[in-house]
């Protein structure tokens, strides 16, 4: 079957750096996106990935090595704003969008 | 502002009754989705459109249909709802079916007592 693994939860510092890790188990790649979830809102577009490699957009950046099935999205100087879900997504042979559980991050002053 | 609108906000409804979940868009895009999203799972896709007047379904279609008869709108409708159909739902266009990104509505919040 297909699979997206993401943690559930992390917690980390106002300021900080933090990683969140995805590893993908698909029938196919076709891309592979990361989605911003408020609490209680919209997932809002955050990157896109289908070449092995890091994508940088500011204070975010996403990490793909297609070989291992694997993305990381990292965070700099983290704010509190930045406290929300992290959605996993990637699109199969298929162009179906396969999406993770998502990662909650806790951002503590 | 362009995007997406969802209508209602929330709703309850009975078991056993019917309703319909309004979905418009209005920056043209090709490619429309309804997805439900429940604690601990990923969002899960119930139907999709590539284009208008094209449909298709997706990982969890069942007690769901959808219309496609214009650009703008895909409403999906609960022909007799269930309380396994309490979530959110959230309807998603994006401009091609391929790799573009998904912008996604505000959510409807059903709960089916």
């Amino acid at each position: 079957g297909q699979n997206i693994d993401q943690p559930t939860e992390m917690t980390a510092t106002e300021g900080a750096i933090v990683q969140i890790n995805c590893t993908y188990q698909t029938s196919g790649f076709n891309g592979l996106f990361w989605y911003q979830q408020h609490a209680g809102e919209a997932p809002t577009f955050l990157s896109y990935n289908v070449l092995d490699g890091l994508e940088e957009k500011g204070r975010f950046s996403s990490f793909l090595s297609r070989s291992k099935g694997y993305s990381y999205l990292l965070l700099k100087e983290l704010q509190m704003k930045d406290s929300a879900s992290y959605l996993c997504a990637v699109r199969d042979s298929n162009y179906q969008l396969i999406w993770g559980a998502g990662t909650k991050l806790i951002i503590k002053p | 502002t362009a995007g997406i609108t969802q209508a209602p906000t929330s709703q309850i409804l009975a078991a056993g009754r019917s309703m319909t979940l309004r979905c418009t868009q209005d920056m043209r895009h090709n490619a429309m989705y309804w997805y439900r999203q429940d604690l601990g799972l990923g969002l899960r896709l119930i139907h999709y459109s590539n284009t208008a007047g094209t449909t298709g379904k997706g990982e969890v279609p069942d007690g769901y249909s959808v219309s496609r008869a214009n650009t703008d709108d895909f409403p999906l409708t609960l022909a007799s709802a269930v309380p396994s159909q309490t979530s959110v739902y959230f309807c998603a266009s994006s401009a091609e079916p391929d790799n573009s990104p998904l912008h996604f509505g505000n959510g409807t919040r059903l709960t089916v007592t």
